[in-house]
């Protein structure tokens, strides 16, 4: 099983700075790397797939870098509405799996 | 707009078998992977298994022994059962589909495991 080690667990930060997330893989996922959004009460939504790309409705702020075992979100100017838990999770190998989740907080 | 919507009791005893089932509105089944998805309270994600239209089936190893799902096409839903229940079942359930990535979720069902 490929497990998936994200930092920081927790990102104190304010409206209009830049935040960045990282997931570690423990071995290669080669770009099958997703990232998802979860607010309180609701479900995971995609904002990044393989890697880089932004799924659909997903505002240009966000982006994804990275391949292999090392990739890293940013949101370039932080919004009120992004303050949120961040998933990363691998579509490489069976079974999927997805990191422990970094919780985006307000400063 | 696809939609899904799990359904089922959202209390089971302990070495009782948890069953759900999640109906697909907007959107055939007969394409794509049906996946469940669960989520402890407070803690993260972790993937079940899936059903594909064909019937076929993959299931997490950790949970394999006790996971079986299946499909009804006629009634566009799909469903998990989970023998042998203890209180580290205890989650809020999704079903999903993927289509590369979790892109439709249901709004999640939590059942919690206690006698």
């Amino acid at each position: 099983e490929i497990v998936l080690t994200q930092s920081p667990a927790t990102l104190s930060l304010s409206p209009g700075e830049r935040a960045t997330l990282s997931c570690r893989a423990s071995q290669s996922v080669s770009s099958y790397l997703v990232w998802y959004q979860q607010k309180p009460g609701q479900a995971p939504r995609p904002l990044i797939y393989d890697a880089s790309n932004r799924a659909t409705g997903i505002p240009a702020r966000f982006s994804g870098s990275g391949s292999g075992t090392d990739f890293t979100l940013t949101i370039s100017s932080l919004e009120p509405e992004d303050f949120a838990v961040y998933y990363c999770q691998q579509r490489s190998n069976w079974p999927r799996t997805f990191g422990q989740g970094t919780k985006l907080e307000i400063k | 707009q696809v939609q899904l919507q799990e359904s089922g009791p959202g209390l089971v005893k302990p070495s009782e078998t948890l069953s759900l089932t999640c109906t697909v509105s907007g959107g055939s089944i007969s394409t794509y992977s049906w996946t469940w998805i669960r989520q402890p309270p407070g803690k993260g994600l972790e993937w079940i298994g899936y059903i594909y239209y064909t019937g076929s089936t993959n299931y997490n190893p950790s949970l394999k022994s006790r996971v079986t799902m299946s499909l009804d096409t006629s009634k566009n839903q799909f469903s998990l059962k989970l023998s042998s229940v203890t209180a580290a079942d205890t989650a809020l359930y999704y079903c999903a589909r993927e289509a590369a990535v979790f892109d439709y979720w249901g709004h999640g069902t939590l059942v919690t495991v206690s006698s």
